[in-house]
């Protein structure tokens, strides 16, 4: 019973391709994101969705497109890979102050 | 530019002692603040939080103190277990608007046996 879940958990992929990440919560939350983990360990907003609205875009690339059919999943579509994509991506949810995260999934591009 | 910081990226502490993380931030309309754990090929995991308008707030082993003044937040825990060995990161959001949880860099807390 797992609150956020996202799968893969891994995805070692080759440049240019094309690889989603999904999403989905069990609590109820109206609100979903997508955090970046660089190799600095910063972890950086990607995206915000309220109600399936798109809320917060932080600069990301428009490769990266974000698509959440149900207030319950919000899946990441990234289009022509690159290096720098490489990454650990958090998916949340939150409803008031606490965000609760998936276990992550560490992406891969060779 | 960090709106949320926490210079030491590494602390070390025996069993039994406390420890305490240090969190500065600059954005004064920041008004709800979080410590999430962190444990390898895991996701961050919630701990405790703060309201802006309180200067305390404890939950067991944790308490977490903020200084409005100097925007400057600590996470004490006490008494320190292996178990609590992991990265923290502090979060900071402001609850008008849209609800965007920012980040600091993380502190890995070892606890030595």
């Amino acid at each position: 019973d797992t609150a956020v879940s996202q799968t893969p958990k891994y995805l070692v992929t080759q440049m240019g391709n094309d690889k989603s990440i999904k999403c989905e919560q069990n609590l109820g939350h109206d609100t979903m994101y997508w955090y970046k983990q660089d190799s600095k360990k910063f972890l950086k907003i990607m995206f915000s969705y309220n109600n399936k609205e798109l809320i917060i875009n932080e600069t990301v690339p428009n490769r990266f497109s974000p698509k959440s059919p149900d207030k319950a999943h919000l899946n990441l579509h990234i289009n022509s890979l690159e290096l720098g994509d490489s990454a650990v991506y958090f998916c949340a949810s939150s409803q008031g102050s606490k965000a609760f995260f998936g276990q992550g999934t560490r992406l891969t591009v060779v | 530019d960090q709106q949320v910081k926490q210079n030491s990226p590494s602390l070390s502490v025996q069993e039994g002692r406390i420890s305490i993380l240090n969190c500065d931030y600059t954005n004064s309309m920041f008004d709800y603040f979080l410590w999430y754990k962190k444990y390898p090929a895991e996701g961050p995991t919630f701990l405790i939080s703060i309201s802006s308008i309180k200067d305390k707030n404890e939950d067991g082993r944790f308490t977490v103190f903020l200084n409005k003044s100097a925007k400057h937040l600590s996470l004490h825990i006490v008494p320190s277990q292996p178990g609590d060995s992991a990265v923290y990161f502090c979060a900071a959001i402001t609850t008008s608007g849209t609800y965007k949880y920012i980040f600091g860099t993380g502190t890995r807390l070892k606890v030595l046996a």
